[in-house]
């Protein structure tokens, strides 16, 4: 089954180390996102890939990096310099940039990396 | 800048009762989603309303849309203990396709 898999699912770090979270899709989809989430607040986009070797900030971008080296795999590495790490990590992709309205084409999300941080 | 907000934050009902939400927005859109998100999961896309549409049905899932009031609503008929989760409304901006914003969502438990 097509899908997007996120790992790890729970993850533990020390303050000041830089952690990466993995995200994989086997959907073909040239579009892949991040989400933050916060209790009782939407998600919020940090990165965004339109396209292979392309990536673009997002809204809180500070304290974070992302790479598209593969189609399939748009890495989140958590830097020290993320000022309030602690939180609920979504992966999302969509067949197309700015496709994501459309009802062939909406955001499919991965299951989530919650990153507690020390 | 525009964010969707939803009406009520929570919302507690019995298993066979309908669950009304709303969703609030500030600027033009071209469309609006719905998502549910069970817990410690992600995101699943309901259904979409487009701007020119005032309602949409899909199973149990009856959406509106206000585009004059900017305001959406979403109803779950004959609710079941598995329909237990948040659910956030989604827009884009008319004027800039860079994003979706997502609001903050109401978590609905339906008491067996």
């Amino acid at each position: 089954d097509g899908g997007i898999t996120q790992s790890p699912k729970y993850l533990f770090r020390k303050e000041g180390q830089n952690v990466t979270l993995s995200c994989e899709q086997n959907l073909n989809h040239d579009a892949m996102y991040w989400y933050r989430q916060d209790p009782g607040q939407g998600l919020r986009l940090i990165y965004y890939s339109q396209i292979v070797n392309d990536f673009q900030k997002g809204d809180i971008a500070e304290g974070y990096s992302v790479s598209r080296e593969k189609k399939e795999s748009f890495p989140l590495t958590v830097t020290s310099a993320q000022k309030n790490p602690t939180a609920f990590y979504l992966c999302a992709s969509s067949i197309e940039w700015r496709q994501y309205f459309s009802e062939d084409s909406p955001l499919h999300f991965g299951n989530g990396t919650r990153l507690t941080v020390t | 800048s525009q964010q969707g907000e939803e009406d009520p934050q929570a919302l507690s009902i019995q298993e066979g009762e309908n669950a009304t939400m709303n969703c609030s927005y500030k600027t033009s859109i071209n469309n609006l989603q719905w998502y549910r998100q069970n817990s410690g999961r992600g995101l699943v896309h309901l259904i979409l309303i487009r701007s020119n549409e005032r309602e949409k049905h899909s199973g149990r899932l009856r959406v509106t849309l206000d585009t004059s009031k900017k305001s959406s609503s979403l109803l779950i008929t004959a609710s079941r203990a598995a329909d237990t989760a948040s659910y956030f409304c989604a827009t884009d901006d008319k004027t800039s396709y860079d994003k979706v914003i997502f609001g903050p969502g109401t978590s609905l438990s339906v008491i067996p």
